[in-house]
This record gives C-alpha cells, structure tokens and sequence, in this order.
C-alpha cells in the first residue's frame, strides 16, 4: 500500500505569491493532520481534519493560511499571500479511528519563500 | 498547556555505543507518551509507545519506560548502529476537540549521528 504522498517535494517562490501544498493520505485513513517543521519551533500542529472535516484549526498561524479536504483522498493547504517566514517544512500526515496517535508521515515539501 | 521537552543534540557516538536521550513531560490528565523518529529527507515514523505508568515500549532495540513519578520516557538502546542516525521526537497525545482522538504534541527532536 502507498504511504501518504505529498507533493511537491520543493516548492520555491517569491513573496506576495500563492501556494499550494496537496496531499494524500492513506486510502481508509479518518484522520489527516498538516504540520509545520522548522529549526526555531520545531514541529507545530496546523490543523487536522475527521472524516474530511475539520476539527481543529488552532495552529493556523494567521488568515493567510487555509486548509481543505474535499474528499477522502485529497487535502491541500494553501498559503495566500506566501511571505518569507513561512519558509518551513510542511508534512501532511494521517492515521485511523481508534489509533490517531499512530501517524504515517508523507515526506513534506520544503518551500522556500524569498 | 501540555509539552515535551528533550535534551538538545545533536548527539554524536561511535557504533556500539550506549544511547540515551531524555525526555520529560508536562501534562494536566494522563497522557500516552510516544517516540517517533525522521531518518533523512523523510517523514516521520512512530518507533515505539507507552500507554500508561509503567508500560515499556519496545522497537527495534530501543526502549523507553513511561515513568509517572518523575514525568519522563527517556529513550535507550544498547548498541547503537550507523543506520540509527536521525532526529528523534518524543511526543504525548491528548484528547483532541472531537473527544475520542488525539493530537500529537512533540518536543523539538534530537539530532543522533553514530559514528563507524
């Protein structure tokens, strides 16, 4: 079975520009989180969704950012207007119901905003 | 809130050595305690977990006891290989908004390089 496939694996841009990170998880997955890696603050939780909805959006840094699952396979996270602290590592994870904790990671997409 | 905190690497040893890194938590009720580890240019995996006080999880050779009365899982393993540099996170779970799941809340991870 594939793993969760996030792409793309890198993604640079300029300031003021939008992007967006897409996502899938593993197929009968219920859960899907999207994280944000950095040296300064390490791993910090962004939002995650149940069953396509979304449950908690707490860690959305700002307006700027907005996240959506409109099926079972396919999220995105999109950053509108990018800027060059949002330079990071973004990983999309998932899990199913009764094991949340357990998450299988995608291998994130570096983006670089200059 | 709840939080985890590891000790800061990166952490460096020769093959065989003895590995271990700490890891205390704060928590308001009774969390599940977690390692994950991130081998390069890859995501996270879960390594191993701990339920409850006294539960000892176990992967891999690696170990960690959920120890209630000092709020730590520190992570060991007996002899460590080249092929076990990454970063490793200690992370607990809390109940999450919609009442039967859980968040992850992760340290800031600690950078392991074994030398041959």
């Amino acid at each position: 079975d594939a793993g969760v496939i996030q792409s793309p694996r890198h993604e640079v841009t300029e300031m003021g520009q939008e992007v967006t990170l897409r996502c899938k998880p593993i197929s009968g997955h219920d859960y899907l989180f999207w994280y944000r890696q950095t040296m300064m603050r390490g791993l910090e939780l962004l939002i995650y969704f149940n069953n396509n909805v979304p449950i908690d959006d707490s860690g959305m840094p700002e307006d700027r950012f907005s996240a959506k699952m409109p099926n079972a396979s396919f999220s995105t996270l999109k950053i509108q207007p990018s800027e060059p602290r949002d330079s990071a590592v973004y990983f999309c994870a998932s899990s199913r119901q009764g094991r949340s904790y357990e998450q299988y990671f995608g291998p994130g997409t570096r983006l670089t905003v200059t | 809130g709840n939080s985890v905190t590891q000790m800061e690497g990166p952490v460096t040893l020769s093959e065989e050595a003895f590995l271990t890194i700490n890891c205390t938590y704060t928590a308001t009720g009774y969390p599940s305690l977690f390692w994950y580890v991130q081998y390069p240019g890859e995501g996270l995996q879960l390594l191993l977990k701990a339920t409850k006080a006294d539960d000892k999880g176990s992967n891999k050779g690696f170990e960690a006891t959920y120890r209630k009365e000092t709020t730590s899982f520190h992570l060991e393993k007996g002899s460590v290989q080249v092929s076990d540099s990454a970063v490793y996170f200690c992370a607990l779970s809390e109940r999450g908004s919609g009442g039967s799941n859980y968040k992850l809340t992760f340290g800031k991870g600690t950078l392991l390089t074994v030398n041959p």
